[in-house]
């Protein structure tokens, strides 16, 4: 039972272009959702999150949107970098969120070409 | 300030054997979460231990298991090993393991069941 889904393995862009990462995810529970960033050989690091009350946060050239109603996250990087290339996992935090499980989708391989 | 710190790097072991893997968190974390990844299944969360105690579980078996120890040093233990269990291992700390709270990830065991 899949709760967070990323549906597209991978996606590939243009330097300086924008790139868009979607998450879908089906517990109306969930209330605090983030994004991660993993290179090979590298543990996960985060990038950004958002809380269940705002629809949208920023931080610098990265930009997560939430549309509870759709139960939808997305993650637009502009522009994109050739070394934003990367696995990118969305997670979600279910209620209580005082604990340190994290509930992860798939992850989005992105490659942005030069 | 180390990095969580996770030993060994890579393991090799047969099926029906036992293994641990060792988890150091960053100084001054209390709170340490492991997780399972594999291909096409993202990140799972097995357990997070806070004050030597296991605040959460997921959904694994009980071959899977795990511990803190005072100085917040974490051990995750497989017990009777499936070719199944070939992953890579993920530990990661936080301070007290509040949801806004940063999860710093180590680099992984790449555990291979033959």
């Amino acid at each position: 039972d899949q709760q967070v889904k990323q549906n597209s393995p991978s996606l590939s862009v243009q330097e300086g272009r924008i790139s868009i990462l979607n998450c879908d995810y089906t517990n109306s529970m969930f209330d605090y959702f983030l994004w991660y960033k993993k290179y090979p050989a590298e543990g996960p690091t985060f990038l950004i999150s958002i809380s269940s009350i705002k629809d949208k946060n920023e931080d610098g050239r990265f930009t997560v949107f939430l549309n509870k109603s759709a139960k939808h996250l997305s993650l637009h990087i502009v522009p994109s970098q050739p070394g934003d290339s990367a696995v990118y996992f969305c997670a979600a935090s279910p209620m209580p969120s005082n604990t340190g499980k994290l509930i992860f989708g798939q992850g989005t391989t992105l490659q942005v070409k030069p | 300030k180390a990095g969580v710190t996770q030993t060994p790097r890579y393991l090799i072991k047969t099926r029906g054997q036992q293994v641990t893997l060792s988890c150091s968190p960053i100084s001054g974390h209390r709170s340490v979460s492991w997780y399972q990844q594999t291909p096409g299944q993202g990140l799972q969360f097995l357990f997070e231990y806070f004050s030597e105690t296991q605040r959460n579980k997921g959904n694994f078996p009980g071959r899977f298991s795990g511990r803190q120890f005072s100085n917040s040093r974490s051990e995750m233990n497989v017990s009777t090993l499936e070719l199944g269990d070939s992953a890579l291992y993920l530990c990661a700390s936080s301070l007290v393991g509040r949801v806004n709270e940063k999860l710093f990830f180590g680099s992984g065991t790449q555990l291979s069941v033959l």
